[in-house]
């Protein structure tokens, strides 16, 4: 168990580019969700995934946001034309089952931070 | 919909007291299950303890246990014997038990200070 992996840890980019993050889930685990942190709030929900297949996702995906996870392992979230509300703690968790009370593992996340 | 509130932002507690962490939430379903993260400077969310809204025991977790108040819609993270390592951000959080809900609900969390 090498826990969930995030990279990069930091992004630092120019409004209007594009960016994209990687996770790495705990490898047994077909679970995985996104999170976005802003200063002074607690995560909220973005997007989750059980194996390859995108089962919900939260309206404050906006259409400039896209998510995958081919092959049902590592996940990539992409950000398009990037605006200065981006800037936020982006954070990927996974777990091996859904609902009840399983508990999610969660990476360390990849600060954004949008000039 | 649900929420999760938090009415402490920050707390300051002497090394090897207890303390105790308010979360209170709104929900009109009844099969829910209420959740503790602690998040240190490093920004990875650890998970602490879970209680699920039809368990009649508080949970407990070594040092960590939960005063769940299901009429009051509490659940209280008590932390014994606090440890300087204990300093960090306490989110409280809420998942709904409906099948296919896969969400987590956070309240905006207690920054918690122990002093030595």
């Amino acid at each position: 168990d090498t826990g969930v992996s995030q990279n990069p840890r930091h992004k630092i980019t120019k409004r209007g580019q594009n960016v994209t993050f990687r996770c790495d889930p705990i490898s047994e685990h077909n679970r995985l969700y996104w999170y976005r942190q802003t200063l002074g709030q607690g995560p909220e929900f973005l997007t989750y995934f059980q194996n390859e297949a995108q089962l919900e996702k939260s309206r404050l995906l906006s259409d400039r946001f896209s998510a995958e996870r081919p092959k049902g392992s590592f996940s990539t979230l992409e950000i398009q034309r990037t605006e200065q509300g981006d800037s936020a703690m982006y954070l990927c968790a996974s777990s091996s089952r859904g609902g009840g009370g399983e508990k999610l593992f969660f990476g360390s996340g990849t600060q954004l931070s949008v000039l | 919909a649900q929420k999760i509130t938090q009415t402490q932002p920050g707390m300051f507690v002497q090394e090897k007291e207890a303390v105790t962490l308010d979360c209170t939430y709104d929900t009109s379903d009844q099969s829910y299950g209420l959740f503790w993260y602690k998040q240190p400077s490093s920004g990875e969310m650890i998970f602490l303890i879970y209680q699920g809204s039809y368990d009649e025991q508080n949970a407990t977790e070594g040092r960590y246990s939960l005063n769940f108040q299901k009429a009051r819609k509490s659940a209280n993270l008590v932390i014994s014997a606090s440890q300087l390592g204990d300093s960090a951000m306490y989110f409280c959080a809420m998942r709904l038990s409906n099948f296919g809900n896969e969400k987590l609900t956070f309240g905006t969390g207690t920054r918690l200070t122990i002093i030595p």
